[in-house]
């Protein structure tokens, strides 16, 4: 069955420092893959989405890499700052435009 | 705009009460959803709509009702409200024929079942 999962649920940088959290996914008919922050008491946000046919896409300090091969994700965080303190989710984005959510990794930033 | 709009933001049942959870969103977007958080979890999709008078069920529909007469509103109900249901709930929109990916969540209604 479909399930995208995270390989740790928590995660601790020093400000400044690069942040990689990892995703990995089962369902290889996917359209697209997304990431959202989540901040405590609010609802995702989201924050890149890159397509199946895609390996890297990036943004303003982050930058998503889909490797189809191993069914793995990534998002990496450029110079973190304590503003990105937060659970981030990956989700699977299914032909029906239906989301599956990842459990979630906490980052969390040292000053 | 004021996007996805959600109340209340808290809600305290007990076990056999019934309540509606409001949605509300002015983007004029089609597609309209509801998703359940369970602690230290990702959401998980319980109905979703892709426009008035179309509603289909998500991955965790049971214990749930939803209706969608208009564009703009999307209400949850809870028919008879059990323990297993205290999450925290979020409404999210898009349009249709946009990039799927992109939909705005709500601030989210906290529920607690006793």
């Amino acid at each position: 069955g479909e399930s995208v999962g995270l390989h740790l649920p928590t995660l601790s940088v020093q400000e400044g420092d690069n942040s990689i959290i990892n995703c990995a996914y089962s369902n290889s008919a996917s359209d697209y893959f997304i990431w959202y922050k989540q901040e405590s008491g609010k609802g995702p946000q989201f924050i890149i989405d890159i397509r199946s046919n895609m390996d890297k896409r990036q943004g303003q300090r982050v930058t998503v890499l889909l490797n189809k091969t191993v069914k793995h994700l990534s998002l990496q965080i450029a110079a973190t700052q304590p503003g990105d303190s937060a659970v981030y989710f990956c989700a699977d984005v299914t032909r029906g435009g239906k989301l599956i959510f990842g459990q979630g990794t906490e980052l969390s930033v040292k000053p | 705009n004021a996007g996805v709009t959600q109340t209340p933001k808290f809600q305290v049942l007990k076990t056999g009460q019934s309540m509606t959870l409001q949605c509300a969103q002015d983007m004029n977007h089609e597609y309209m959803s509801w998703y359940r958080q369970d602690p230290g979890m990702g959401l998980r999709l319980i109905h979703y709509s892709v426009g008035a008078g179309i509603t289909d069920q998500g991955e965790v529909p049971n214990g749930y009702n939803v209706s969608r007469s208009t564009t703009e509103d999307f209400p949850l109900r809870l028919l008879s409200a059990a323990p297993s249901q205290t999450s925290v709930y979020f409404c999210a929109s898009s349009y249709l024929s946009g990039n799927p990916a992109e939909q705005y969540f709500g601030p989210g209604t906290r529920l607690t079942v006793t």
